[in-house]
């Protein structure tokens, strides 16, 4: 698995952008990067994925830089309901969306 | 509408009793998972079934039996069960087994207290 390292922990103002970095160095030519968030006591919650362009749905938006060694999910106007945990996440192999193995991810904290 | 629903949300029982949670998803996935977060936190894939076949099966003791009588059900049953036997287990389906976009779509975890 291509491993990731991120922050363990982020504050953001509400209304504000929450950027949140991962870095994935290690990452192989098919791997996608797949962002999940686990709001407490929930289970965890898909977000976006993307392998080389930058994507953007409903949720956030995912910049994956031009070496494919890092990104950013950016989450454009946080609210208190998007404290949660955001896992970066890199399954192995082509696609690989099926065998998520989860670090210890980012706890982002949004405050008034 | 719950997409991916498991029962019981809340599950106390003592050392040595055998115990199930149930999984049901009703998204019309043919792939469906077990995860277990632990005490630290780390979240980690124990199964997968597609269409009733079991994929993957990762480094779980014998005592953990997953089984699916339909691609829409995936259960988990635990015999003699230990302390350390004590998380949240989460069940989980996609569409399909692997490649791009597959997105995973997860329960709302049952918490398992051994005492």
């Amino acid at each position: 698995d291509a491993k990731t390292t991120q922050p363990p922990s982020m504050d953001c103002a509400e209304g504000r952008a929450a950027n949140l970095p991962c870095n994935h160095s290690t990452i192989s030519g098919n791997e996608y990067v797949y962002w999940y968030r686990q709001i407490h006591s929930q289970g965890p919650q898909y977000i976006i994925h993307g392998l080389k362009n930058n994507e953007t749905n409903e949720m956030a938006s995912l910049i994956i830089t031009e070496d494919r060694k890092s990104s950013t999910l950016i989450l454009p106007h946080a609210t208190l309901r998007d404290t949660a945990v955001y896992y970066c996440i890199v399954p192995p192999g082509e696609g690989g969306g099926n065998k998520l193995t989860f670090g210890t991810g980012t706890q982002l904290k949004v405050e008034l | 509408d719950t997409a991916v629903s498991q029962t019981p949300k809340y599950l106390v029982t003592q050392m040595g009793n055998d115990k199930s949670i149930k999984c049901e998803q009703n998204l019309g996935h043919d792939t469906m998972y077990w995860y277990k977060q632990d005490s630290k936190k780390f979240l980690k894939i124990m199964f997968s079934y597609n269409n009733k076949e079991l994929i993957i099966n990762e480094t779980v003791p014998n005592r953990f039996s997953p089984k699916s009588p339909d691609k829409a059900h995936l259960n988990l049953h635990i015999n003699s069960l230990e302390l350390g036997d004590s998380a949240v287990y989460f069940c989980a389906s996609s569409l399909w087994t692997g490649g791009a976009g597959n997105t995973i779509y997860f329960g709302e975890g049952s918490w398992l207290t051994v005492v």
